[in-house]
Order: structure tokens, then sequence, then C-alpha cells
């Protein structure tokens, strides 16, 4: 079965910082470029950063820039977001997927909550 | 940065209707790297279409997408009970990587 599981997500207090995991299961992690993803409280989709295969070629929202760090581990099949600096509008749930293909899979995503 | 604009924002509809959604973009896609998600309240992102008009793995044919220009569309043929949620469309070609605001389709 095919399964992306987002972790790490929780309560913390503005300029703090926390690290999302997301473990993949079930499919060739390494043959595809990823994502992470948010939607915040009443609100649509905001794409937030992007990793390519190989990892050599890495993207971010300018909303993120500096202050967050996408990474990957294909050996332990896993997407990473380290956040920094923390703001009360980076609240939202975080999902981790793969970049739109033939086959894509996302996760159900977690939740952060920014908040003094 | 490359806006995507939806219309409409919502679409009332009954089931076994056709739903018609709209995405322009504010300037050329690259490749026609667009993309079409479904998304439900505590369910993963889903993806129907990408590259315009390619139906992902899975996604039933009632599910259609087309380009024009800077115009996309997202047709779904005879609306199933389970359609009803909300729709984005996602330009992929370049960096940022923007969505559209989102249409809800609701039952009528």
């Amino acid at each position: 079965e095919v399964q992306l599981v987002e972790s790490g997500g929780g309560l913390v207090k503005p300029g703090g910082s926390l690290r999302l995991s997301c473990a993949a299961s079930g499919f060739i992690f390494s043959s595809y470029s990823l994502n992470w993803v948010r939607q915040a409280p009443g609100k649509g989709l905001e794409w937030v950063s992007s990793i390519s295969r190989s990892g050599s070629q890495i993207y971010y929202a300018d909303s993120v820039k500096g202050r967050f760090t996408i990474s990957r581990d294909d050996a332990k099949s896993s997407l990473f977001l380290q956040m920094n600096s923390l703001r009360v509008d980076d609240t939202a749930v975080y999902y981790c997927g793969s970049t739109p293909g033939n086959r894509a899979y996302w996760g159900q995503g977690t939740l952060v909550t920014v908040s003094s | 940065e490359i806006v995507l604009t939806q219309s409409p924002d919502t679409l009332s509809l009954s089931p076994g209707e056709r739903a018609t959604l709209s995405c322009r973009a504010s300037q050329t896609v690259s490749s026609s790297y667009l993309a079409w998600y479904q998304l439900k309240p505590g369910q993963a992102p889903r993806l129907l279409i990408y590259a315009a008009s390619s139906r992902a793995t899975g996604i039933p044919d009632r599910f259609s997408g087309s380009a024009s220009g800077t115009d996309f569309t997202l047709t779904i043929n005879r609306l199933e009970p389970e359609d009803f949620a909300v729709y984005y469309c996602q330009q992929y070609g370049g960096s940022p990587r923007t969505f559209g605001q989102g249409t809800k389709v609701e039952i009528k």
C-alpha cells in the first residue's frame, strides 16, 4: 500500500522551530520530486517548497524563504521541512506530496499551530 | 509570479449534472504544467489532472481537463455524490508553483 505520513506538527510559540517529517512507503521514493504544501484555517492551498529527485534543485515560496529548509533522505524514504522563526501566519495543515505526474502521492497532513 | 484565477468561486449543482471549472493564468504556463486537485476536509489532496489534460492513474474518465492558451478547464461529467468538494488548479512549470484560490462544488 502506498503511504505518505507526515509527522512533527504541534503547538509552538512565535519565533520557535519545528521539524516536519514525511515518511513514504509502497513506491520508489527516489524517483519523485517532492513538495510541501499548506492550508491555513479557512484558506486555500499554498505551495511552500519543492525538491528535485536528486536534491540539487530546491525552491521556496517567498513567504518562507530564509526560514524554512527542505531536505530528503532517499535511504530512509523520507522528506523533511525544517521550520525556523515561525510566525502566527505559518499556522496551517502541512501536506507532503509528489510533483504532478501519472502517479501522484499525498499525505493527509500534519497541523502546525503557532501561537503565544 | 504566475497568478491563477479560478471561476466561479462556488458552483451549485445536482448529482448527474456537468461541472465546468475555469482557471486563468496571468501568463503562459510552461509546457502546460497545469494540474487540478480535489480537496475534501480531513483528506489528502487528490491529483486529478496533470499536464493540463492527462488524467492521473485511477481517476475516473468523467474528469477531463483542457487548455486554450492561458485558459484551463476542468470538466466533471455526471457529478457523483463523492465529487462535491473544493477543486484547485496549480501551475508547476516554474517557481513559485502557485495555486488558484479554489472552486467549491456544492450540492444544489
